[in-house]
């Protein structure tokens, strides 16, 4: 149990364009979705928290009109990167907590991630 | 600014070596910590969440402690095997206890038969 998804797994684009990946939530409903971006040696990095059915929160330097987040039901986030920028060459990760789980020090489940890369 | 750090960077062991890592991280305001396992091309596995000072958790030959006061936790693998090479990740929750974490660098295991 406990399995998200996310698609596609690798997508190569070119500068200019958007890109539109999905999490899903396989076998439980997530009220909340987290999206990580990972560079090169560095730490997973939040981007935003994506909240069922209300705007996302996202962190500090993290630019909205940038990177849309829609969370329109309780096994599905999508993420936007919009007009991408080879600096936006990132890998993505979402990850999502049970809505069972109740407490907010849960576990999260992860996605396998996205591996952006703009020409 | 939470600061959540992960040594070594990189280990290799023997096959059937028992092996530790280290998480650090602020002391103050904790409320829990995370350990992942992250294999290539696969998604981070939960391994434990842990929030008491002292505590101490296993799964199968993986176990670890955790000290809230110092602010670390120690990761243990006893008898390594070849599947057991990850890259293991730490993360804590950030002073306000929502539930967004803040993960360190990871440490990444290979195990050689």
């Amino acid at each position: 149990g406990a399995v998200v998804s996310q698609h596609p797994s690798r997508v190569i684009c070119k500068s200019g364009t958007s890109v539109k990946i999905e999490c899903r939530s396989l076998d439980f409903q997530a009220t909340t979705m987290f999206w990580y971006r990972q560079f090169p040696k560095q730490s997973l990095m939040l981007m935003a928290t994506s909240n069922e059915g209300s705007k996302a929160t996202y962190e500090q330097g993290v630019e909205k009109d940038k990177f849309l987040i829609n969370h329109a039901s309780l096994t599905l986030s999508t993420l936007t990167v919009t007009s991408a920028h080879p600096e936006d060459s990132s890998f993505y990760i979402c990850s999502a907590r049970d809505r069972r789980a109740g407490q907010t020090t849960a576990a999260q489940y992860f996605g396998p991630g996205t591996r952006l890369t703009v020409l | 600014i939470l600061n959540v750090e992960q040594s070594p960077q990189s280990l290799h062991v023997q096959e059937g070596d028992s092996t530790n890592f280290t998480c650090s991280f602020p002391s103050s305001n904790f409320y829990a910590l995370h350990w992942y396992r992250w294999e290539t091309a696969k998604s981070p596995e939960a391994l434990f969440v842990m929030t008491l000072n002292g505590d101490e958790k296993k799964k199968g030959r993986i176990s670890a402690t955790l000290n809230t006061k110092e602010g670390y936790s120690y990761l243990y693998i006893k008898g390594s095997q070849p599947e057991d090479s990850a890259t293991y990740l730490c993360a804590s929750h950030r002073p306000s206890g929502n539930t967004p974490l803040v993960f360190g660098k990871g440490t990444r295991l290979s195990v050689i038969a």
